[in-house]
């Protein structure tokens, strides 16, 4: 199974500031890499598949980057909206599809 | 609008069955495949299993392999997730979640129904 790992748990940014999220997995995913963002009380929502192709209606302030094990998730200028929690999933070595445990981003 | 929704979800007791039911519409259900996911009160992601678009490829996860079902009603536009022998560490909120074209990322989720196994 390849293990996903997202740390830190929790991120504390100022609002318009940038923050660059982690994702490590065990073994090469290829680009095979999304990411998610939930917020409480709501579904997941994909942000970016193919660890760098942004899914339809998202803002270009996110970005992804990353290939084999090492991937990364960037906001710029953070919003409001932005807090959340933030998961990456690969999709390369399945089954199972495997998740990280999640990033929360709070307001510093 | 691709619209998925979850209905089925309650309370059981353990060792107690229960069937989840994910209506989609928006798009066409035929073509594509489709996942189920749980999350755990305040815990990440945990997907259970997959079905492909005929219905003729399916997986689960190690933790419910045995005890649970998934099939799919392409004429209805319908995905089901069959539970049986449910357990406490079963408890979560469980999303339907349609595959993507490109490779089996989550593009679309129901808002989630939420199942509790307890006495």
């Amino acid at each position: 199974e390849t293990v996903m790992t997202q740390s830190p748990a929790t991120l504390s940014v100022s609002p318009g500031e940038s923050v660059t999220l982690p994702c490590r997995a065990s073994q090469s995913v290829s680009n095979n890499l999304a990411w998610y963002q939930q917020k409480p009380g709501q579904p997941p929502r994909l942000l970016i598949y193919g660890a760098s192709s942004r899914a339809s209606g998202i803002p270009a302030r996110f970005s992804g980057s990353g290939s084999g094990t090492e991937f990364t998730l960037t906001i710029s200028s953070l919003q409001s909206e932005d807090f959340a929690v933030y998961y990456c999933q690969q999709y390369n070595n399945w089954p199972p599809l495997t998740f990280g445990g999640g990033t929360k981003v709070e307001i510093k | 609008e691709v619209q998925l929704v979850e209905s089925g979800g309650g309370l059981v007791q353990p060792g107690g069955s229960l069937r989840l039911s994910c209506a989609a519409s928006g798009f066409s259900f035929s073509s594509y495949s489709m996942n189920w996911v749980r999350q755990a009160p305040g815990k990440g992601l945990e997907w259970v299993s997959y079905i492909v678009a005929s219905g003729n490829i399916i997986y689960y996860a190690d933790s419910v392999k045995g005890r649970f079902t998934i099939s799919r009603d392409n004429a209805k536009n319908s995905l089901y997730l069959h539970m049986n022998s449910l357990r406490a560490e079963d408890t979560a909120v469980y999303y339907c979640a349609r595959g993507g074209a490109t490779g089996n990322f989550a593009g679309y989720w129901g808002q989630g129904t939420k199942v509790t196994v307890s006495s």
